[in-house]
């Protein structure tokens, strides 16, 4: 059984960085794309992006710019930082497994996900 | 706004039926048959409740049921219960993966 643990800073100032880091227990790290999802308090879910565990990575378009996941093979774990944050990027972010990397793109589903993590950013 | 747009409300009694509708345009839902949707109780994370459709993930009780038609997908609870009362998203592909504003379903 696949399990996503999920941790970071949860308070960030107007232009820092916000970063955090998923582990994922049991099942195969190679064989899916991982992915990261916020949800702004009572709204709703926003795909950030994902990678594999080769690097190749896809991004939200509108939040490309400010926005990198990276890898960690040896510990099966996958980060994200989104740079020059503001009060619109207060969520709660998940992490989650996502499409088998062999299947097409559009062929998406998440699950498992990872507990979330409240993100509060304000000076 | 979010891609796919979703009632922010439903209801229903114990033991009826609801269904949830989540629309979107041929070039998402109508142009691919991988619309999910995923369930949230307050404070928790999405659980995955549909994939491609219509197919449950194991353990997923067969009260839920999804469906596809043209530009629309469709989650459906049958014989609700009490624990169903929660937050219900739709996703599909856009690109990259979008989701539906959500729906609150109520147990009355």
């Amino acid at each position: 059984q696949v399990q996503l643990q999920q941790w970071g800073a949860g308070l960030l100032k107007p232009s820092e960085t916000l970063s955090l880091t998923c582990a994922v227990y049991g099942g195969s790290f190679s064989g899916y794309y991982w992915s990261w999802i916020r949800q702004p308090p009572g709204k709703g879910l926003e795909w950030i992006g994902e990678i594999n565990h080769s690097g190749s990575t896809n991004y939200n378009p509108s939040l490309k710019s400010r926005v990198t996941i990276s890898v960690d093979t040896s510990k099966n774990q996958f980060s994200l930082k989104l740079s020059s944050v503001t009060a619109a990027d207060t969520a709660v972010y998940y992490c989650a497994r996502g499409r088998n990397v062999v299947v097409p793109a559009a062929m998406i589903w998440f699950d498992p996900w990872g507990q979330g993590t409240l993100v509060t950013v304000s000076s | 706004q979010s891609a796919l747009t979703q009632p922010p409300s439903a209801s229903g009694s114990p033991g009826q039926s609801v269904t949830i509708s989540c629309t979107g345009t041929s070039s998402d839902v109508g142009g691919y048959n991988y619309v999910s949707w995923y369930q949230q109780h307050p404070g928790k994370a999405p659980k995955l409740m549909i994939y491609e459709v219509s197919k449950r993930p194991s353990g997923v009780p067969d009260r839920f049921s999804g469906s596809k038609s043209g530009n629309t997908a469709s989650l459906t609870v049958s014989g609700l219960q009490a624990e169903d009362e929660a937050d219900y998203y739709c996703s599909s592909y856009a690109g990259s993966p979008v989701f539906g504003g959500g729906t609150k379903l109520t147990v009355l």
